[in-house]
């Protein structure tokens, strides 16, 4: 079973949409959980941590179930600058980050 | 706003040449990393880095790989028998710890291209 598993898309919305990215892992040791953003051929850049309580970062919200070993990701009003490839990560603090292959997304006008 | 630098950004070397990809880390981050993407894939870790010393590496990272932090601000990635698998995307990152901020930053990577 893969550390970490999403669903590679790519999803395609209209400007606008909301779009929502979910990812699983299976290691219950993790403790520090991110959604990187990709785009093409560049660095994976912090978009925001996931904190247990949830968190919401203007447009962008995030959730974590420790439960269900289970990490979101939400999209409101989508912008054509969202198009981009959607990394879920997780690690152990200051362990190596552990990737999921990423789901990309593709707004459209 | 601090950011993590690499040199060069794009390195071409034929199989069985030693290349060397330079970082600088954000200046008072004290966990280091190096990870790489082959085209088309997913991000993969290769060693980590702290107080002077690896603290962790991957199977990919064997004998023919290499880290030092020759001085206090650059940190370096060596690969002394390039083989044509070894072509990817190699990124730079670093990370405050502690009570700082679990959080790491990449740079905009190296695309090392072996023939």
């Amino acid at each position: 079973r893969k550390e970490v598993e999403q669903d590679p898309g790519p999803f395609n919305v209209p400007e606008g949409a909301t779009v929502a990215f979910n990812c699983t892992y299976s290691n219950s040791a993790s403790q520090s959980f991110f959604w990187y953003r990709q785009d093409c051929r560049k660095e994976p850049k912090l978009l925001m941590s996931v904190y247990s309580s949830g968190n919401e970062d203007g447009r962008f919200t995030a959730q974590l179930n420790r439960a269900s070993q289970y990490i979101s990701l939400l999209i409101r009003d989508s912008k054509l600058s969202d198009s981009a490839t959607y990394l879920c990560v997780v690690n152990r603090r200051t362990d190596k980050l552990i990737f999921g292959t990423g789901t990309r997304l593709q707004v459209f006008p | 706003e601090p950011e993590v630098t690499q040199t060069p950004s794009h390195q071409v070397t034929q199989m069985g040449q030693e290349v060397i990809l330079r970082c600088v880390p954000i200046s008072n981050h004290l966990y280091f990393y190096w990870y790489r993407q082959i085209l088309g894939q997913k991000v993969e870790f290769l060693v980590s880095f702290y107080n002077n010393e690896i603290s962790e590496k991957s199977e990919i990272f064997d004998d023919q790989f290499s880290v030092e932090r020759p001085d206090g601000s650059n940190f370096t990635l060596k690969i002394r028998s390039t083989k044509l698998e070894d072509s990817a995307m190699y990124f730079c990152a670093s990370m405050m710890g502690g009570l700082g901020s679990y959080e790491q930053y990449f740079g905009p990577g190296t695309r090392l291209t072996v023939t």
